[in-house]
């Protein structure tokens, strides 16, 4: 089956640190991947949609310039955390939409958990 | 905003009792699935039922949706302790392929 990575795993970073979450499709090609956030004993609550070779598309109340996205290729999305503050620490993990597919076959990544100092 | 909100039930079952939780959405929907997550990890797909179905089946799993009240329930049957996890729903109610995710349940199976 399909199978999306998400580097780093965990990571630990002083407040006010900028910290990138990789999002990666292994075996299929993704021109749009979706970040989400998820705060203890809480739902997912989606941020953005990242576009391959475009802008992402932000939901409501995210800042885009607080949350950096770029989805350089078709395998590869990027998540920045810029000038990262405690409430900012969460769970955040990313989903990929195979191409001309509907959510039925969006695969998500095992997450990364940012503490932010 | 969220679509699907599951009743905010923590349940806690002997293993070998069935578990079932409700979601509910507010939107018209296409299709609705369920997903699994362990603690602290991602989450893993357990099934989905478009909007003409009413029940559909894999495994011990048991979904059922009901689109004139816009509810949905998932029976887990003869629960393992392996299914100790949180559940979700999720619709495709954010248009665009976006999911929206309930509130999901914590279900604790005691061996």
């Amino acid at each position: 089956g399909a199978v999306v990575s998400q580097h780093p795993s965990r990571v630990i970073c002083k407040s006010g640190t900028s910290v990138k979450i990789e999002c990666r499709s292994l075996d299929f090609q993704a021109t749009t991947m979706f970040w989400y956030r998820q705060f203890p004993k809480q739902s997912l609550m989606l941020m953005a949609t990242s576009n391959e070779g475009s802008k992402a598309t932000y939901e409501q109340g995210v800042e885009k310039d607080k949350f950096l996205i770029n989805h350089a290729s078709l395998t590869l999305s990027t998540l920045t955390v810029t000038s990262a503050h405690p409430e900012d620490s969460s769970f955040y993990i990313c989903s990929a939409n195979p191409p001309g597919l509907g959510t039925d076959t969006q695969y998500f990544g095992p997450g990364t958990r940012l503490t932010v100092l | 905003s969220q679509q699907g909100e599951e009743d905010p039930q923590a349940l806690s079952i002997q293993e070998g009792e069935n578990a079932t939780m409700n979601c509910s959405y507010k939107t018209s929907i296409n299709n609705l699935q369920w997903y699994r997550q362990n603690s602290g990890r991602g989450l893993v797909h357990l099934i989905l039922i478009r909007s003409n179905e009413r029940e559909k089946h894999s495994g011990r799993l048991r979904v059922t949706l009901d689109t004139s009240k816009k509810s949905s329930s998932l029976l887990i049957t003869a629960s393992r302790a392996a299914d100790t996890a949180s559940y979700f729903c999720a619709t495709d109610a954010g248009g665009n392929n976006r999911l929206a995710f309930g509130k999901g349940n914590q279900v604790v199976v005691i061996p």
